[in-house]
């Protein structure tokens, strides 16, 4: 199993400011084929479902707002919110589908409103 | 286009169980499905994966021999089932489609509200 591991596990953020989150895969998450790093962000808010919001590293889903955005390279990846909204608490998760049907998520990281 | 998953389901240990997640507004058959497990207070975990359109079914280790994924595409409904539950089962499960229609890529970007399991004695 490809490990995920992020930090913090708990994020208290400021409306207006940015935050970000962590994230590191125990094995590289780059695709040499395609070139490809096969690494998305998931929110889950209070009481609802999963929901997508970076995939293959950088590419937003359709919807989500352009103060979210994913970077990284190799086995460390960030999520940064550039300027924390009231409705963008709940549980992130980085998740890896580098190796094809053998998906892995991290633990999770709580961002709440300060 | 979304995903529709059966009622919450109280069962005893023992019992048998098959729960529902419903496409509609996609062709269906073009889609991977997965299913993804969430214990009471705990993270997401994958279970495992099925593609309607020839019923290539995968499944994580950890998954593989206590449930079985399945899927109706005539009725573009996929199914996660167990012969004998666990109190150990009790969760939220969460079908969901993957964003590309025909390609491997597991990213999945629609999600269905979850069904909750509740085994116990």
């Amino acid at each position: 199993d490809i490990v995920m591991t992020q930090t913090p596990l708990s994020l208290p953020a400021i409306p207006g400011e940015p935050a970000s989150i962590s994230c590191r895969s125990s094995q590289s998450l780059l695709d040499s084929d395609d070139g490809k790093t096969y690494l998305d962000w998931y929110l889950q808010k209070p009481g609802q479902s999963p929901q997508l919001l970076i995939y293959t590293l950088s590419y937003r889903a359709s919807g989500v707002p352009d103060r979210f955005s994913g970077s990284g390279s190799g086995t460390d990846f960030t999520l940064q919110i550039s300027r924390v909204e009231a409705e963008d608490v709940g549980v992130y998760y980085c998740m890896q589908h580098i190796e094809f049907s053998q998906m892995t998520f991290g633990q999770g990281t709580r961002l709440e409103i300060k | 286009v979304q995903l529709v998953q059966s009622g919450a389901e109280v069962k005893k240990p023992g019992e048998s169980l098959k729960i529902s997640c419903k496409g509609s507004g996609f062709f269906f058959p073009s889609y991977w499905i997965g299913w993804v497990r969430q214990k009471p207070g705990y993270g997401l975990e994958w279970m495992g994966i099925i593609y309607p359109g020839d019923s290539d079914t995968r499944y994580r280790p950890s998954f593989r021999g206590q449930v079985t994924i399945s899927v109706d595409p005539s009725i573009n409904t996929a199914y996660l089932h167990w012969s004998s539950l666990e109190a150990s089962d009790t969760a939220m499960y969460y079908c969901a489609r993957s964003i590309s229609s025909g390609l491997p890529t597991m990213s999945f970007d629609i999600w269905g509200q979850g069904t909750m399991v509740t085994v116990s004695s």
